[in-house]
């Protein structure tokens, strides 16, 4: 099972890009990475998935090294509202009973 | 995304008394739940895997016959905290798969007195 390793916390300015990075050097040829949040008395909340190519929706963009070794989360345009805990997953078990472990992840902090 | 609903959001209760989470998924049948726990200032834990009409798996170190899990439908997990104690107060999250992805409820604050 691919482990990951993030930074514990982040600053970025309101209005700029939030470049959130995860290694996950040990994982495997069919293995996803996740990225979810969680605010504040929150559950979690998705934010994007990918394999090998570099994948965007409408909240994030999600790049990942051509190695598959490490991947950015990338937040085109903070907001005071993305304050929350970061974290990059590499589900656990066989294919069809996969389950989300997760780490400490990156509080990311949004500074007006 | 898909939506995963959870009641109650929170709930105070007497030590030694049962108490009952749900956890829905609207939007989408899920095969399998997840429950989890955080305790204040740490992660979330996983406690333990549902699939619908079997039994749950727990992780190791939860008490399977503390923490009773059935998940009788594709839409509906209960996860029931049998004679709670102030140990058990923490925040209790579940969660549903969809095909690909995991989503989660907003969760349920529980109070052992």
């Amino acid at each position: 099972d691919a482990k990951t390793t993030q930074p514990p916390s982040m600053d970025c300015a309101e209005g700029r890009a939030a470049n959130l990075p995860c290694n996950h050097s040990t994982i495997s040829g069919n293995e996803y990475v996740y990225w979810y949040r969680q605010i504040h008395s929150q559950g979690p909340q998705y934010i994007i998935h990918g394999l090998k190519n570099n994948e965007t929706n409408e909240m994030a963009s999600l790049i990942i090294t051509e190695d598959r070794k490490s991947s950015t989360l990338i937040l085109p345009h903070a907001t005071l509202r993305d304050t929350a805990v970061y974290y990059c997953i590499v589900p656990r078990g066989i294919q069809g009973a996969q389950k989300l472990v997760f780490g400490q992840g990156t509080r990311l902090t949004i500074n007006p | 995304g898909a939506v995963v609903s959870q009641h109650p959001s929170w709930v105070i209760c007497k030590s030694g008394t049962s108490v009952k989470i749900e956890c829905r998924s609207l939007d989408f049948q899920a095969t399998t739940m997840f429950w989890y726990r955080q305790f204040p200032k740490q992660s979330l834990m996983l406690m333990a895997t549902s699939n619908e009409g079997s039994k749950a798996t727990y992780e190791q170190g939860v008490e399977k016959d503390k923490f009773l899990i059935n998940h009788a439908s594709l839409t509906l997990s209960t996860l029931t905290v049998t004679s709670a104690h102030p140990e058990d107060s923490s925040f209790y999250i579940c969660s549903a798969r969809d095909a690909h992805t995991q989503y989660f409820g907003p969760g349920t604050r529980l109070t052992v007195l």
